[in-house]
């Protein structure tokens, strides 16, 4: 079974431009989870996805938002980037038990480095 | 809101000895999981040990066990015959009833010395 796959790996942009972040669960695997790792701050929960509706939102602003298809496949995109936003983004993936996906295991992909400029 | 505390943001052990990792988490809920997840140098995240709050016995996985102390809110990570390849970032975990997210603490960064 394949993993959950993040594209692209690595990225270098500028402030004030946006950017888009792709991830593909595991085949089956209808959640997804989407997380910003900063060295002081650890893993910070962005958004979280079902079956395409977001059940889930942590404290980040506007300028951060995602989506799901229908193929369970998901897009995070920040807009007027600023430094600040240089981070690892990691995207995981979840069966859940009966959909919720506090309960199992989350699988994680290898991230998106992003460095802003 | 919950959150998650790991109060060593770095910690290192002798090659087959054991360390324990410290974890204390903030809830009002009285169902829920909890979770330590590795992160070796590669960066990918592996699940490496997860309790259910209702459950009394503390979980185990190989050289791995936890202590869950649930009136202290204490979730400790217990690696025996530490191994080189146990050398990673570890995150404590929760995960409750009220919310579809998991809430990560900052992390321990282990160093195993040979």
């Amino acid at each position: 079974k394949a993993g959950v796959t993040q594209t692209p790996r690595y990225l270098i942009k500028t402030r004030g431009q946006q950017v888009t972040l792709s991830c593909s669960p595991i085949s089956g695997h209808r959640s997804v989870s989407w997380y910003q790792q900063t060295p002081g701050q650890g893993l910070q929960f962005l958004f979280e996805y079902f079956s395409e509706t977001q059940r889930n939102k942590g404290n980040f602003p506007g300028r951060f938002s995602g989506r799901q298809f229908s193929n369970s496949r998901s897009e995070m995109n920040v807009s007027t980037l600023e430094l600040g936003d240089s981070a690892l983004y990691l995207c995981a993936s979840s069966s859940g038990l009966a959909g919720r996906v506090n309960t199992g295991e989350l699988f994680f992909g290898e991230g998106s480095r992003l460095t802003v400029l | 809101a919950q959150t998650v505390t790991q109060s060593q943001p770095e910690m290192s052990v002798q090659e087959a000895e054991t360390v324990t990792l410290s974890c204390t988490y903030d809830t009002s809920e009285s169902d829920y999981y909890l979770f330590w997840y590795k992160q070796p140098p590669s960066r990918q995240m592996i699940l490496v040990i997860r309790q259910e709050a209702y459950k009394q016995q503390n979980a185990t996985e190989n050289r791995f066990s936890v202590n869950f102390q649930k009136a202290a809110k204490s979730f400790s990570l217990k690696i025996s015959d530490s191994q080189l390849g146990d050398a990673a970032m570890y995150f404590c975990a929760y995960g409750g009833n009220r919310d579809d997210k998991i809430i990560f603490g900052k992390g321990t960064r282990l160093h195993i010395l040979p």
